[in-house]
């Protein structure tokens, strides 16, 4: 079993739509997670970091994390064509070593 | 402009033959990481240096070989012993070592090497 789970999609949402990402984990140690977005042929870039379990927003963007099901979640909202990206999930327990998830190809449709 | 490069871009490399993938950064930060990242594979932890003169085999080191001779520079070899090199690398780096703190990683924009 890989330790980070995630579904590689692709999903197909409207503009405008709520947008919902998931990944699990085995790992009960990990305690920092990650969302990153990939465009095209172009190195991932941080969009948001929990800490241990909660929620945190930033702007369209919410990360929720759920440690007692080993499950962490991004939502876009009023998700925009320029979305269209791959969200890759990625955790450590150390805050250093990264494991990451497979990745999730969002396409946004005008 | 402080930031990460990575050099080439693309690469194409005769089979049986070794490669070095050059990674410099000036954000001056401690840690260097190098990432491969296959079609629906995620990325996969290569080696990682946390000090100059210093660094660790990570997941998938096999056919591969590093260096950390200057702060700010990383190379990687994908030597012939590496079964199926052809991928796309990523290096990264960080502030430092992590304790009980989240280092960010900031990622350069790749080199596809392809072997023919």
């Amino acid at each position: 079993q890989k330790e980070v789970e995630q579904d590689p999609g692709p999903l197909s949402v409207p503009e405008g739509a709520i947008v919902s990402l998931n990944c699990t984990y085995s790992n009960s140690a990990f305690q920092y997670f990650m969302w990153y977005r990939q465009y095209s042929r172009k190195g991932p870039e941080l969009l948001m970091y929990t800490y241990s379990s909660g929620n945190k927003e930033d702007g369209r963007f919410t990360a929720q994390v759920d440690k007692s099901s080993k499950y962490i979640s991004l939502f876009i909202r009023d998700s925009q064509p320029s979305d269209s990206a791959t969200y890759l999930c990625a955790m450590s327990f150390s805050g250093y070593a990264l494991n990451f998830g497979k990745g999730t190809s969002l396409l946004v449709t005008p | 402009d402080g930031g990460i490069t990575q050099s080439p871009k693309y690469l194409f490399r005769k089979e049986g033959q070794n490669v070095t993938l050059s990674c410099e950064q000036n954000l001056n930060h401690d840690a260097m990481y190098w990432y491969r990242q296959d079609p629906g594979q995620g990325l996969r932890l290569i080696y990682y240096s946390q000090i100059v003169n210093d660094f660790q085999k990570g997941d998938i080191a096999e056919g591969y070989s590093v260096s950390r001779e200057k702060k700010e520079s990383f190379p990687l070899t994908v030597t012939s012993a590496q079964k199926n090199p052809t991928a796309f690398y990523l290096c990264a780096s960080s502030i430092g070592l992590a304790g009980s703190s989240y280092n960010e990683q900031f990622f350069g924009p790749g080199t596809r090497l392809t072997v023919l």
